[in-house]
C-alpha cells in the first residue's frame, strides 16, 4: 500500500498525559499537514512542512501542540498534558507541491480519547 | 479570511438519481484551488475532483463532476447515476495558493445516503 499511513489508529489516554502521532506520506510527496477534525465539523487546518521545514505553525492550538518532520519522511505530532477537550481524530494529509494543483491526500486517522 | 460555506447537512437520494451537493466559498484572493473529499463511515477523506480558480472548463473525474461559477463564487458536485456506495460524508474545501499558510479550509459538510 502507497497511501498515506499513520499510527496508531486508535488512542485512548487519561488527562494530563502526553501522547504522540505518527505519520508516513507517500514517499515522493514533498508537503505534509496535520489537521483535527471533531464530531460533526471538517477537519481544521494545524500546521504543515514542505521537506523538514515547518511553514506554519501559528494555526496550532496551544503551545501544548508540536510537530516534527526531522528527516524531511515521516512527522509526528506531539500533544503535551492532554485536556478532554482534545478529544478528536487528527487526520495526516501529503501533497507533491507544484505550481497549480497542490491536491493532499489523507491518511485513515488517528482517533484521540482523552478520559 | 476564507470560509466555505454547504448549506445542506443532509440529504436523501434514490439510487441511481443524479446528486447535487451545494458548496459557496468566500475569498479575496484571485488565485485559489476548489476541493471535494468524501468521507465514509470509517474515517477516511477521499479525494474526489479539483477546480483551480483560472480553470476555463469544469473539472470532471468518471461520475464526479464539478459546476464552477465562480461569479456566484460557487462550486458544487454533481454525482451522476448515484450508487448505494456513494453514502457518506462530503467536505468542499478551498486552497489559498497565494503563499502563506497553504492548509485546506473545509466546510461543515453533507450527509449523503443514498436508498435502494
Amino acid at each position: 500500500d502507497t497511501g498515506v499511513s499513520q499510527n496508531p489508529r486508535h488512542k485512548i489516554t487519561k488527562r494530563g498525559q502526553n501522547v504522540t502521532f505518527r505519520c508516513d506520506p507517500i514517499s515522493e510527496h514533498n508537503r505534509l499537514y496535520w489537521y483535527r477534525q471533531t464530531l460533526g465539523q471538517g477537519p481544521e487546518f494545524l500546521t504543515y512542512f514542505q521537506n523538514e521545514a515547518q511553514l506554519e505553525k501559528s494555526r496550532l492550538l496551544s503551545d501544548r501542540f508540536s510537530a516534527e518532520r526531522p528527516k524531511g519522511s515521516f512527522s509526528t505530532l506531539e500533544i503535551q498534558r492532554t485536556e478532554q477537550g482534545d478529544s478528536a481524530m487528527y487526520l495526516c494529509a501529503s501533497s507533491l507541491v507544484r505550481l497549480t494543483a497542490d491536491t493532499q491526500y489523507f491518511g485513515p486517522g488517528t482517533r484521540l480519547t482523552v478520559l | 479570511a476564507q470560509k466555505i460555506t454547504q448549506t445542506q447537512p443532509g440529504m436523501f437520494v434514490q439510487e441511481k438519481e443524479a446528486v447535487t451537493l451545494d458548496c459557496t466559498y468566500d475569498t479575496s484572493d484571485p488565485s485559489y484551488g476548489l476541493f471535494w473529499y468524501k468521507q465514509p463511515s470509517s474515517g477516511e477523506m477521499i479525494f474526489l475532483i479539483y477546480q483551480g480558480s483560472y480553470d476555463q472548463q469544469n473539472a470532471t473525474e468518471g461520475r464526479y463532476s464539478l459546476n464552477f461559477q465562480k461569479a456566484r463564487k460557487s462550486a458544487n458536485l454533481v454525482i451522476s447515476a448515484s450508487q448505494l456506495g456513494d453514502s457518506a460524508m462530503y467536505f468542499c474545501a478551498m486552497s489559498y495558493s497565494g503563499g502563506g499558510a497553504d492548509g485546506l479550509t473545509f466546510g461543515k459538510g453533507t450527509h449523503l445516503i443514498i436508498q435502494p
